[in-house]
């Protein structure tokens, strides 16, 4: 079975310091990973994903993600926060082949001036 | 392309009442899906098709019923609502199997509903 923790339900940062959102997963098979980005009454936006490629994946808008087999992980990384990123973001899986997507509860990221 | 396109965008409902959530995509995906959005849960898989006149079950699929009869358009049947279904509902399309890396699940906007 598949699923998907994201660590923190909620980050603060200041504008220029790196973000780090942290995503576990759990898959019987290969997975297919998902970051996508959701802004306030908005519908959902791919960030990026990793399909068995290569385990850096770089993403839009400066977000990249890293994926971790040994430690079953998927962060997702900025070096430098910009006031626009504020927004909830959203770690998914998806077993290699198959269909269904498990979503993350979430995390929202905070922004801060 | 219009996209993935949802309607109503807003919808209030009576306990008891039916109704059904429009879905339409014009990419020619093969693959359709239902979400629902709850706060604090994510976005959590109602019904999804993966081709016309193919539909299957998701993770809450309870009180919804779907049916996939042309390529384009997936509608989402709310027999009998319940407050419990109040949530943001979200459809999606894509081409084919998430796994390629050339394919990437579409959004709708999104149609947020209310049952009192």
């Amino acid at each position: 079975a598949q699923s998907v923790t994201q660590l923190d339900s909620h980050v603060s940062v200041s504008e220029g310091t790196p973000v780090l959102l942290r995503c576990n997963y759990s898959s019987s098979y290969s997975p297919s990973l998902f970051w996508y980005v959701q802004h306030p009454n908005k519908g959902l936006q791919l960030l990026l994903k990793y399909t068995s490629a290569a385990t850096l994946v770089k993403g839009i808008n400066g977000f990249e993600a890293e994926f971790k087999k040994s430690e079953t992980s998927f962060h997702l990384t900025k070096p430098s926060a910009h006031m626009s990123d504020a927004a909830e973001y959203f770690c998914v899986v998806s077993e290699t082949g198959g269909f269904k997507t498990i979503f993350g509860a979430g995390t929202r990221l905070f922004v801060k001036a | 392309n219009a996209g993935v396109t949802q309607t109503p965008k807003f919808q209030v409902l009576k306990t008891g009442q039916s109704m059904t959530l429009q879905c339409a995509q014009d990419m020619n995906h093969e693959y359709m899906s239902w979400y629902r959005q709850d706060p604090g849960m994510g976005l959590r898989l109602i019904h999804y098709s993966v081709g016309a006149g193919i539909t299957d079950q998701g993770e809450v699929p309870n009180g919804y019923n779907v049916s996939r009869s042309t390529t384009e358009d997936f509608p989402l049947r709310l027999l009998s609502a319940a407050p419990s279904q109040t949530s943001v509902y979200f459809c999606a399309s894509n081409r084919k199997g998430l796994a390629s890396s050339t394919d990437t699940q579409y959004f709708g906007p999104g149609t947020r509903l209310t049952v009192l």
